[in-house]
């Protein structure tokens, strides 16, 4: 079975402050991880990927297999960086691929 | 990029009744979409996969008979609640994955409905 955690519920920082909202996972293969935004009255949308490598808006995620996590960071937080923030495995169902959230983070960067 | 529509954005119905929501791949082809559940401060539940053509894959402990999903084109997957009850309002989010990304797994999503039955 694939699970993801996101021990934080809500992490609260002051603007131009590290931010790290962690994620741990499991999962028997080899994982695909995601992180994805939701924005206040807005869609959810996808933030970052494991395998490209990319930093999105500053933030940054490193894949730790040792340690099977994949924490978002972000060395100085912006006050529109408040949303929430949902890590996601990407695995596979009967029905073929599908995406395990976390219980999602909600970040509020204050002024 | 990618855009993927879902209507109503909002709906009340009485308990008794079936509402159908709509999900929809604007400018490309979805062969798979994804139905799921948000409960207010909660994560996203996914409830069944949809493949076009084939019927829908539920996940554990969700009813097919009363959550009834058609997935009739490329475009298009509805969702149906039947005999809708005050507990079945939620916030359903769809979502379609895009295969133009190659290998690389993506699902975009919809900006979700909200339902109230009464």
């Amino acid at each position: 079975a694939q699970r993801v955690t996101q021990p934080e519920k809500l992490l609260s920082v002051f603007k131009g402050a590290p931010v790290e909202l962690k994620c741990n996972y499991s999962y028997s293969g080899s994982p695909e991880l995601f992180w994805y935004v939701q924005y206040s009255r807005q869609r959810l949308q996808l933030l970052l990927r494991h395998i490209s490598r990319e930093s999105i808006k500053g933030f940054t995620a490193d894949l730790n297999k040792g340690e099977t996590s994949f924490h978002l960071k972000k060395p100085f937080a912006q006050e529109e960086d408040s949303a929430m923030y949902y890590c996601a495995l990407s695995g596979y169902n009967n029905a073929g691929n599908m995406l395990t959230f976390g219980g999602g983070t909600r970040l509020m960067v204050k002024p | 990029g990618a855009v993927v529509s879902q209507h109503p954005s909002w709906v009340i119905c009485k308990s008794g009744t079936s509402v159908k929501i709509e999900c929809r791949s604007l400018d490309f082809q979805a062969t798979t979409m994804f139905w799921y559940r948000q409960f207010p401060k909660q994560s996203l539940m996914l409830m069944a996969t949809s493949n076009e053509g084939s019927k829908a894959t539920y996940e554990q402990g969700v009813e097919k008979d009363k959550f009834l999903i058609n997935h009739a084109s490329l475009t298009l997957s509805t969702l149906t609640v039947t005999s809708a009850h005050p507990e079945d309002s939620s916030f359903y989010i769809c979502s379609a994955l895009n295969p133009g990304q190659g290998s690389s797994y993506e699902q975009y999503f919809g900006p979700g409905t909200r339902l109230t039955v009464t």
